[in-house]
């Protein structure tokens, strides 16, 4: 079955320190994967999505993310938080017959930043 | 542009009761999908309409159900509300327009829904 895998629940980084989440999928087909960020209260934001090509995409806000098939995983990273990147994160990928409408979502990581 | 809007922001239901939550997509596009998520979880798919049709379903009892209008908005009903209800539900629309793959989606900021 396909299944996406956060193993961090919670994270603490200090402001401009680097950052890593990780994320670990299970899918029988070349996946299309995503990582969204929520704020308190908020919906979901995309800040990437990996569909072919270049295993490096880059998002907004700093991201990047890293495809690597044979790790089945798409970690998350940011060279230097800020304060704001205080938030959930969550990775998705997109569910067999699917569309990027119907995706299937890690239990998500919560990133929590030092001063 | 108008983003996805949801109405309403919060809601406090009774055990039993049905409650209708709604949903207007980001403009230009024709497809939504309604995601439950629980406290600590990821969002889970419950369906998705394209075209007035409900096009896919996660694993939810019939107790869920949506309708999407002429105008691409939407509305999740859920009836004979349980506890086990209570979570944020959100909205995402993206666009179909006759390919197999949607464009990207964009969620609305959710309706909190509590049961008591």
């Amino acid at each position: 079955a396909q299944s996406v895998t956060q193993p961090d629940i919670h994270i603490t980084v200090s402001e401009g320190a680097s950052l890593e989440l990780r994320c670990n999928y299970s899918y029988g087909a070349t996946p299309y994967l995503f990582w969204y960020v929520q704020s308190p209260g908020q919906g979901l934001q995309l800040l990437l999505k990996y569909f072919s090509g270049d295993t490096l995409v880059q998002g907004i806000k700093g991201f990047e993310a890293e495809f690597k098939r044979s790790q089945s995983s798409f970690n998350l990273r940011k060279p230097s938080v800020h304060w704001s990147d205080a938030a959930e994160y969550f990775c998705a990928v997109v569910s067999y017959g699917g569309s990027q409408g119907n995706l299937i979502f890690g239990k998500g990581t919560k990133l929590s930043v030092k001063p | 542009d108008a983003g996805v809007t949801q109405s309403p922001t919060h809601l406090i239901k009774t055990r039993g009761q049905q409650v209708t939550l709604r949903c207007s997509p980001k403009s230009g596009h024709d497809t939504v999908s309604w995601y439950q998520q629980a406290l600590g979880q990821g969002p889970q798919f419950i369906f998705q309409y394209y075209e007035e049709e409900e096009r896919q379903r996660g694993n939810f009892p019939d107790r869920f159900s949506g309708h999407q209008f002429p105008n691409y908005s939407s509305e999740l009903n859920v009836n004979a509300l349980l506890l086990g209800d209570s979570a944020l539900y959100l909205c995402a629309s993206s666009l179909t327009g006759g390919h197999r793959f949607n464009t990207e989606a964009f969620f609305g900021q959710g309706t909190r829904l509590t049961v008591v």
